[in-house]
């Protein structure tokens, strides 16, 4: 069974320009997370999805960024416009269901360089 | 606020050795914590998870303990191998909204 896809692998864009990822998590898995990674640190909850509902965006910054989880199943993360401190890994997680107590499955992510 | 702070950067242990890795945690009272492994250029994988319930947990060379007292969680991994060589991620979670905090990360190196 294929695992969270993601894509792309890599993005380089010019600051205040858009960017946008995708990913398409495991099949029948109903919850989605986007996460934020900086070198040496940890992932950062960006948002995360209950089906096509999302029911935690506290730490997403909705003046730059959106996301949509059309139809439950894959999902896109948009930058609009990039800043130079975007610059980082996007990581897409999903499990079967959310409460947390399930494990979490990551795609490779995305890593992003501003210029 | 919430912290995790996991013990060190870099641990260099040497193979055939034990590998203990430590996530103190504060201002937290998490249901269960979770331990990952994550190696360069990859997503983080799913190695254990334990509740507040459990003193401890075991899946074939690796141990985790978990003490709601001292707020820490200790993973272990026997016999180190080259291959477990990799960044390891503690993961608190419970909260009101059901998700997790990651902490830094402890990037282990096994010689041989």
């Amino acid at each position: 069974e294929a695992g969270v896809v993601q894509s792309p692998r890599y993005k380089i864009i010019e600051k205040k320009q858009p960017v946008a990822f995708w990913c398409n998590p495991i099949s029948g898995h109903n919850t989605l997370y986007w996460y934020l990674q900086n070198l040496g640190q940890g992932p950062e909850l960006l948002i995360r999805y209950e089906n096509e509902e999302a029911v935690d965006d506290s730490q997403l910054p909705k003046d730059r960024f959106s996301a949509e989880r059309l139809k439950g199943v894959d999902s896109t993360l948009k930058i609009q416009p990039a800043e130079l401190g975007d610059s980082a890994v996007y990581l897409c997680a999903s499990s079967s269901r959310g409460g947390g107590y399930n494990e979490q499955f990551f795609g490779p992510g995305t890593r992003l360089t501003v210029l | 606020s919430q912290k995790i702070e996991q013990n060190s950067e870099a641990l260099n242990i040497q193979e055939g050795k034990t590998a203990t890795l430590t996530c103190n945690y504060t201002n937290y009272s998490p249901a269960y914590l979770q331990w990952y492994r994550q190696d360069p250029g990859r997503g983080p994988v799913f190695l254990l998870l334990i509740r507040e319930n459990e003193k401890e947990k075991r899946k074939e060379r690796l141990k985790v303990t978990f003490d709601t007292t001292l707020k820490q969680s200790l993973f272990h991994i026997t016999a180190s191998q080259p291959a477990d060589s990799a960044t390891y991620l503690c993961a608190l979670g419970g909260g009101s909204q059901g998700n997790l905090i990651f902490g830094k990360g402890t990037k282990l190196s096994v010689k041989p």
